[in-house]
């Protein structure tokens, strides 16, 4: 089946700066969303592309979709505490409907 | 506006048991989509219902079903639990029928002793 290989796993940051996630699968998707999961909370959309090398912003975060239609990248721009969480990247083809296959995720921890 | 509502929050069976969990989604939202979230499997579709019919279904047994009532709102049952049925069950409306846009529910965590 399809799998998406989110990386890095985990990464700690400190207030103030930039972070970058990326999310690359073997086979093609129609959209590519990033989703964004506090404890105890389900996802929350952060930000959803439709085309092939579509580059999207939504304040401190930037997403592109790859040309390929393979992969697609986060970035959170001068961080702050609470971008503390876990960022799953997700694909969709149309004709599987609203079926997402996620990735598994990325881990967001403040450095102490 | 309401977000996706799910009932009950938490719940503990013991295996042989069967479990149902429902999900009202957002006002007007007529997709409503189940996923599993377990430590070592991530996010794993389940199924998705639009207008009460089911659209796909993910690589789950058959213990695992679901419906769609003509208020939107859903339910899903897992019949004969087993100690890995232990999850996060997460509940997602759309307002559209393809375009991958959730909204979550908070979830039903599901312990199987």
């Amino acid at each position: 089946g399809q799998q998406l290989n989110q990386s890095p796993q985990s990464m700690f940051i400190q207030e103030g700066e930039d972070v970058s996630m990326n999310c690359t699968s073997s086979s093609i998707f129609n959209t590519w969303l990033w989703y964004k999961q506090d404890p105890g909370e389900g996802p929350v959309l952060l930000i959803a592309l439709y085309k092939a090398g579509e580059l999207t912003s939504n304040g401190r975060l930037t997403a592109q979709f790859g040309i390929t239609r393979k992969d697609s990248f986060l970035n959170i721009s001068a961080s702050i505490p609470s971008d503390v969480g876990i960022y799953f990247c997700a694909g969709q083809l149309k004709e599987y409907g609203n079926k997402l296959v996620f990735g598994a995720g990325t881990i967001l921890r403040v450095k102490s | 506006k309401a977000g996706v509502t799910q009932t009950p929050r938490y719940l503990i069976k013991t295996r042989g048991q069967q479990v149902t969990l429902s999900c009202s989604p957002i006002s007007g939202h007529r997709s409503v989509s189940w996923y599993q979230q377990t430590p070592g499997q991530g996010l794993q579709f389940l199924f998705e219902y639009f207008s009460e019919t089911q659209r796909n279904k993910g690589n789950f047994p058959g213990r695992f079903s679901g419906r769609q009532f003509s208020n939107s709102r859903s339910e899903m049952n897992v019949s004969t639990l087993e100690l890995g049925d232990s999850a996060l069950y997460l509940c997602a409306s759309s307002l559209g029928a393809v375009t991958g846009e959730l909204f979550f529910g908070e979830g039903s965590r599901l312990t199987v002793l």
